[in-house]
């Protein structure tokens, strides 16, 4: 069965500092890989995806991604936290199969940004 | 391209009633899924469609539990006689790739 682990429950970083929250992944097969962030109250927005190719992947607002096969993570990172960062990051994990989506998600970590 | 719509946002109910949510998926997205998320915890997977037909269920799902997507776009998820352990957040996603659009999600509180 397919698992995540996201070993960090609570995360606080300074302003302008780097960012990495870690993610190890259990699964059979190649999986897909994706990071979700979460606000208070609200659903989750996708800021990365990893299904094949180069192992560093690019999102949405200056986060990226490195897949690591070997250590079976997929750390998320940036260089340069801002306030708004501070939310929910969940990872999540899922079949290579086109046509099932159905994701498997970590605990999640909780982002707290300080000034 | 209006977003995956949930309502309602929040429900607060008395334990033993019966609620049932609605999710209106991204319209061009043919597959829809139902997460439950309780405090502390990531989403755990419910059940999920492909047009009309449900093609799976999680074991978490109960008898208690009933979700339908009758012509292949909106779905309901039912809770019969509710319990204090249904208390979550109810998320709806859809896709049409390989990537899940959420909803902002239900709120179900039981009293």
């Amino acid at each position: 069965a397919q698992s995540v682990t996201q070993p960090d429950i609570h995360i606080t970083v300074s302003e302008g500092a780097s960012l990495e929250l870690r993610c190890n992944y259990s699964y059979g097969a190649t999986p897909y890989l994706f990071w979700y962030v979460q606000s208070p109250g609200q659903g989750l927005q996708l800021l990365l995806k990893y299904f094949s190719g180069d192992t560093l992947v690019q999102g949405i607002k200056g986060f990226e991604a490195e897949f690591k096969r070997s250590q079976s993570s997929f750390n998320l990172r940036k260089p340069s936290v801002h306030w708004s960062d501070a939310a929910e990051y969940f990872c999540a994990v899922g079949p290579s199969n086109f046509g099932n989506e159905k994701l498997t998600f970590g605990t999640g970590t909780r982002l707290t940004i300080i000034p | 391209d209006t977003g995956v719509s949930q309502n309602p946002r929040h429900k607060i109910t008395k334990r033993g009633q019966n609620v049932t949510f609605r999710c209106d998926p991204i319209s061009e997205h043919n597959r829809l899924y139902w997460y439950r998320q309780t405090l502390g915890q990531g989403p755990e997977f419910l059940t999920y469609f492909q047009n009309e037909a449900q093609l799976e269920k999680s074991r978490l799902l109960s008898d208690r539990f009933s979700a339908e997507r009758p012509k292949g776009s909106f779905s309901t998820l039912e809770i019969q006689r509710t319990e204090q352990g249904d208390s979550a957040m109810y998320l709806c996603a859809s896709s049409q790739g390989a990537a899940l659009h959420f909803g902002d999600g239900t709120r179900l509180s039981i009293l």
